[in-house]
């Protein structure tokens, strides 16, 4: 069936420290991802995105990378911020006969210890 | 330039009604896809609507409708509700149904809290 699912539910990371949130997805064919992130009272807004003829796209802070043979997903942030805390999601975007949807993962919510 | 504008921001709801959720979409974009975001999951995309017409539907039963009106922007109505209707419903605009996203492709806005009694 759909998913892109991830590994961890909940990180815990020290202030400064760097954060990995993982994602495995499920079709093979899919050309687009997308790391949101999520705060409470919040939709989902828009970190960082990757297309599958790339493996690593880096950002402010943050670095997607991608592995199409096991399917997996990474978003690493670089000296996290007590503002980093959220629920992070990836998410594909998969085409259908006329037009794309998101598939979401279930999410990783990411505490920030000052 | 304005983003995503749901409303209302909360509703609450008996079992057996109906409601109708709305969405202003981002300046210049012409389509608008909703989604069911239960507590503790990630959203679900219930369907989406480009040239006033829908263009594309998820798992959901045929009492979540909608419509999108000349100026792009959109309404979900959810006819006899159940409990687990209970969920945030978010709307997302984009700049083309077509498109397969891009930078940002898609803009989300706060949701509407829906809870069903």
């Amino acid at each position: 069936g759909e998913s892109v699912g991830l590994h961890l539910p909940t990180l815990s990371v020290q202030e400064g420290d760097n954060s990995i949130i993982n994602c495995a997805y499920s079709n093979s064919a899919s050309d687009y991802f997308i790391w949101y992130k999520q705060e409470s009272g919040k939709g989902p807004q828009f970190i960082i995105d990757i297309r599958s003829n790339m493996d690593k796209r880096q950002g402010q802070r943050v670095t997607v990378l991608l592995n199409k043979t096991v399917k997996h997903l990474s978003l690493q942030i670089a000296a996290t911020q007590p503002g980093d805390s959220a629920v992070y999601f990836c998410a594909e975007n998969r085409g259908m006969d006329s037009s794309y949807k998101l598939i979401f993962g279930s999410g990783t919510r990411l505490l920030v210890r000052p | 330039e304005t983003g995503v504008t749901q409303s209302p921001t909360h509703l609450i709801k008996t079992r057996g009604q109906q409601v109708t959720l709305r969405c202003s979409s981002q300046s210049g974009h012409n389509t608008v896809s909703w989604y069911q975001q239960a507590l503790g999951q990630g959203p679900q995309f219930i369907f989406q609507y480009y040239r006033e017409e829908e263009n594309g539907r998820g798992n959901f039963p045929p009492r979540f409708s909608g419509l999108q009106f000349p100026n792009y922007s959109s309404e979900l109505n959810v006819n006899a509700l159940e409990l687990d209707d209970s969920a945030l419903y978010l709307c997302a605009s984009s700049l083309d149904a077509h498109s397969s996203g891009g930078p940002g492709g898609y803009t989300f806005g706060s949701g509407t809290r829906l809870t069903v009694v």
